[in-house]
């Protein structure tokens, strides 16, 4: 379940760091983004999302910041663990229930 | 709870042949899409349902791409003739309506290689 093109952005990470995964996304008008974690050889998998009349949404070890300004989504992992490494991907909802997926940022977590 | 079911989750055929991927969304969900997931282009929205009626199919590559939902609990996607260019996983996702902001929740995809 790679995304697209040869050079897929790799993030390498020391276990028990934090990781930041950053996005640039598309449309101004866009409301409503969504963070997914894909492992190999499954579909991508709901970490967070966030509605557009928001800065900041935490979960469990994650949290997902917005700056509409610049147009930029970012998703921190806190304590990054083995288990993390995977890819991640942004997704943003252009109009109706069409959502455009970024092309995925590649977490490598190291021993 | 069961997720997203997709069958069958490796296809391997020769071009020319048709191709069904089959599909059946989390119970109780409104909204059912076909993506297509290949590394040049990423992950790329087909088609999707609501309540079983098609509603974007602009993501269709051509005519020789055909999706059904002829019930809430059940989605095919048809390739034929099939083409080597075809090649890629296809994902199947569904979710609620609640508002239309919720997320897509994945099944695990199917492996499609044309010969």
């Amino acid at each position: 379940g790679e995304s697209v093109g040869l050079h897929l952005p790799t993030l390498s990470v020391q276990e028990g760091d934090n990781s930041i995964i950053n996005c640039a996304y598309s449309n101004s008008a866009s409301d409503y983004f969504i963070w997914y974690k894909q492992e190999s050889g499954k579909g991508p998998q709901f970490i967070i999302d966030i509605r557009s009349n928001m800065d900041k949404r935490q979960g469990q070890r994650v949290t997902v910041l917005l700056n509409k300004t610049v147009k930029h989504l970012s998703l921190q992992i806190a304590a990054t663990q083995p288990g993390d490494s995977a890819v991640y991907f942004c997704a943003e909802k252009m109009s109706g229930q069409n959502f455009v997926f970024g092309p995925g940022t590649r977490l490598s977590v190291l021993p | 709870d069961a997720g997203v079911i997709q069958s069958p989750r490796h296809e391997v055929t020769e071009m020319g042949q048709e191709v069904t991927l089959r599909c059946k969304p989390i119970s109780g969900h409104d909204y059912l899409f076909w993506y297509r997931q290949t590394m040049m282009r990423g992950l790329e929205l087909l088609i999707y349902f609501n309540n079983n009626v098609p509603i974007d199919d602009s993501g269709m590559p051509e005519d020789r791409f055909s999706a059904k939902m002829p019930n809430a609990s059940f989605s095919t996607l048809k390739i034929q003739p099939s083409e080597p260019r075809d090649s890629a996983v296809y994902f199947c996702a569904s979710s609620l309506a609640g508002g239309s902001n919720q997320p897509q929740h994945f099944g695990d995809g199917t492996r499609l290689s044309i010969l």
